[in-house]
């Protein structure tokens, strides 16, 4: 069975401040990672994934996350946040043997103070 | 624009009384999914489909119903029977399901509150 863990429930920062926001998961197969954002009352969209190849992966508005195999984790980082980065943020997995769910952490809610 | 439209954005119903929420698709996703945000809890699926004309139980199905009549439809109902109905509702879609590295699409939402 899969689990994703996202450490952190919120994570208060000062504008233009570096952030992580931390993931770890749970998988007994190799597995398909993702990190979501959701505005307030708003749907997901995709930051991005990590599906094979180089662990250092780029997504929109400036945010990376590294796939670290060993420590089973995933995190997504920023060199310098801005006010309307303020969201919340899913981690996500999916294994690649065939079953279709995504499973998705609590979320951390990240707040950018001016 | 393709996407994923919900409606409405905010329900309100009385105690008892079973609702529908609407979720349309224009994006040829054969997937798609509903989800039940609360606070804290993150996202739980409640029912998914893989093709039209069939669906699976999530893990929070109980009280809920569904139907997938046509590709672009997944109308989601909230039964008198689901305890406690008032949530945020997320629909989804994907290209496929069944492989994992297909990421999801989300709708806006509709905020259901019973009453």
């Amino acid at each position: 069975a899969q689990s994703v863990t996202q450490l952190d429930s919120q994570v208060p920062v000062f504008e233009e401040a570096p952030v992580e926001l931390r993931c770890n998961y749970s998988s007994s197969v190799s597995v398909y990672l993702f990190w979501y954002v959701q505005y307030p009352n708003q749907g997901l969209q995709l930051l991005l994934k990590y599906l094979s190849g180089s662990t250092l992966v780029k997504g929109i508005n400036g945010f990376e996350a590294e796939f670290n195999k060993s420590q089973t984790s995933f995190h997504l980082r920023k060199p310098s946040v801005h006010i309307s980065d303020t969201a919340e943020y899913f981690c996500a997995v999916s294994g690649n043997t065939g079953g279709f769910k995504t499973i998705f952490g609590a979320g951390t809610r990240l707040f950018v103070k001016a | 624009d393709g996407g994923i439209t919900q409606s409405p954005k905010y329900l309100f119903r009385k105690e008892g009384q079973n609702v529908t929420l609407s979720c349309e698709q224009n994006l040829n996703h054969d997937a798609m999914y509903w989800y039940r945000q609360d606070p804290g809890q993150g996202l739980r699926l409640i029912y998914y489909s893989q093709i039209v004309n069939d669906f699976q139980k999530g893990d929070i199905a109980e009280g809920y119903s569904v139907s997938r009549e046509k590709k672009e439809s997944f109308p989601l109902t909230v039964t008198s029977a689901q305890k406690n109905p008032t949530a945020f509702y997320l629909c989804a879609s994907s290209i496929v399901a069944g492989t994992g590295e297909y990421e999801q699409y989300f709708g806006p939402g509709t905020r259901l509150t019973v009453t």
